[in-house]
């Protein structure tokens, strides 16, 4: 592993059921994020965490949990999925949420389409 | 609100040079970043500005005014790989980054 990975890469899913896209990252930063990006709107902030064991609602949290058991691991849960979750998936980290300079890493997205 | 504005889209040719605007309005400000997105790609870092002024990187430049809430990306030699969408970033006062929609940039040979 290098870097952030994210799985699945892409999924078709039923509405009304759960989801876990999962992010792990190997470069031992405290902070991650969940954004979504949809088309004609800038990524948005869905949660994040500053370091191991905490979490932050970001702008769109609704619908949404994650949590943060490790530095490695920050998964995202989709409760009971709606058509309006139809998004692509970022996880990003940094080494310092307060302090960061500006360079997120990036997982390769997770497509994800409710049906 | 919080807003970041840039433009949707610009057209530039090969070996030209282009420019690509945003401006913002946030509640506080702790810099100002330019990331590069390919189609279907995750965005990559290109810079990351705090104080006035011009930095350059290679090709790239980017420009910042905190009075007028402005800045711009410049991109020199333009090449068939620059073409992508280009995202701008705010950061907060509360250091969260406010995103742009970005401006896909096409480019011609």
């Amino acid at each position: 592993i290098a870097g952030i990975t994210q799985a699945p890469t892409s999924q078709i899913l039923a509405a009304g059921r759960r989801m876990t896209l999962r992010c792990t990252q190997d470069m031992r930063h405290n902070a991650m994020y969940w954004y979504r990006q949809d088309l004609g709107l800038g990524l948005r902030l869905i949660h994040y965490s500053n370091t191991a064991g905490t979490t932050g609602k970001g702008e769109v949290p609704d619908g949404y949990s994650v949590s943060r058991a490790n530095t490695d691991d920050f998964p995202l849960t989709l409760a009971s999925a709606v058509p309006s979750q139809t998004s692509v998936y970022f996880c990003a980290s940094s080494g310092d949420r307060v302090t960061n300079t500006g360079e997120l890493f990036f997982g390769e997205g997770s497509r994800l389409t409710v049906l | 609100g919080q807003n970041i504005d840039q433009p949707t889209e610009m057209t530039a040719t090969e070996g030209a040079i282009v420019q690509i605007n945003c401006t913002y309005q946030t509640s506080g400000f702790n810099g100002l970043f330019w990331y590069q997105q390919h189609a279907g790609e995750a965005p990559t870092f290109l810079s990351y500005n705090v104080l006035d002024g011009l930095e350059e990187k290679g090709r790239f430049s980017s420009f910042l005014s905190r009075s007028k809430g402005y800045s711009y990306l410049l991109l020199k030699e333009l090449q068939m790989k620059d073409s992508a969408s280009y995202l701008c970033a705010v950061s907060d006062s509360n250091y969260q980054l406010i995103w742009g929609a970005g401006t896909k940039l096409i480019i011609k040979p």
